[in-house]
């Protein structure tokens, strides 16, 4: 069974600093990755989804990459925002569609 | 446009009680997925619809969850007979469901936080 884990598990940084956020899958044979955002109470917001066969994907201040080899993705926050503050949540799918979630980090972003 | 809707947000049942979870999805997304978030960890599937065909059913704990899509739209998650380990928010999601061996991206319910006293 796909298994995907998150570190660090909770990040608190002053507004304005850039970050990264970790993400590890032990079955590399995916579809695709996504990271998504969870506000407390809301469900998830779909931030980047990179296919197998790219490497990165950019929105705006948000940068993720892919290294499907080595089971590895990461997530860079650039000049972070008290706005910022969530859950950031990693999933890979798999062949069936499902998505495998990791537990997420859970950024603090202080003004 | 509207996104995906669930009903009820918050549910409490006394152990043992049976309860039904409501999910309308984007209109027009043909794949409808459920998933379950304990407290502190990630999403968990549950289940997965093509329209009305139910494709993936392995990650339902029980015999006591129980999932149906009978017109290929609206989707009802029931449990019975709740336990208190039942405890969680129950995640909707939807999808175009662009054919075999394409992924796309799921969209999101806010969830129902269901608590089983």
């Amino acid at each position: 069974k796909q298994e995907v884990t998150q570190i660090p598990a909770a990040l608190s940084v002053p507004e304005g600093e850039n970050l990264v956020l970790n993400c590890s899958f032990t079955d590399s044979a995916i579809y695709n990755l996504q990271w998504f955002r969870q506000d407390p109470g809301k469900g998830l917001t779909s931030l980047l989804l990179i296919q197998s066969s790219q490497r990165e994907q950019t929105s705006g201040r948000l940068n993720a990459s892919l290294d499907k080899s080595s089971g590895r993705s990461t997530l860079y926050i650039a000049a972070s925002q008290p706005g910022d503050s969530a859950t950031y949540l990693c999933a890979v799918i798999g062949g069936a569609n499902n998505l495998f979630f990791g537990t997420g980090t859970r950024l603090t972003v202080i003004p | 446009g509207a996104g995906v809707s669930q009903s009820p947000r918050y549910k409490v049942a006394k152990r043992g009680q049976d309860v039904a979870l409501r999910c309308d999805p984007i209109s027009g997304h043909v794949s409808l997925f459920w998933y379950q978030q304990a407290l502190g960890q990630g999403p968990e599937f549950l289940t997965y619809f093509q329209n009305e065909a139910q494709l993936d059913k392995s990650g339902l704990p029980s015999d006591r969850f129980f999932a149906e899509r009978p017109e290929g739209s609206v989707s009802t998650l029931k449990i019975q007979r709740t336990q208190q380990e039942d405890s969680a928010v129950y995640l909707c999601a939807s999808s175009l469901g662009l054919g075999a061996g394409v992924t796309d991206t799921q969209y999101f319910g806010p969830g129902t936080r269901l608590t089983v006293l």
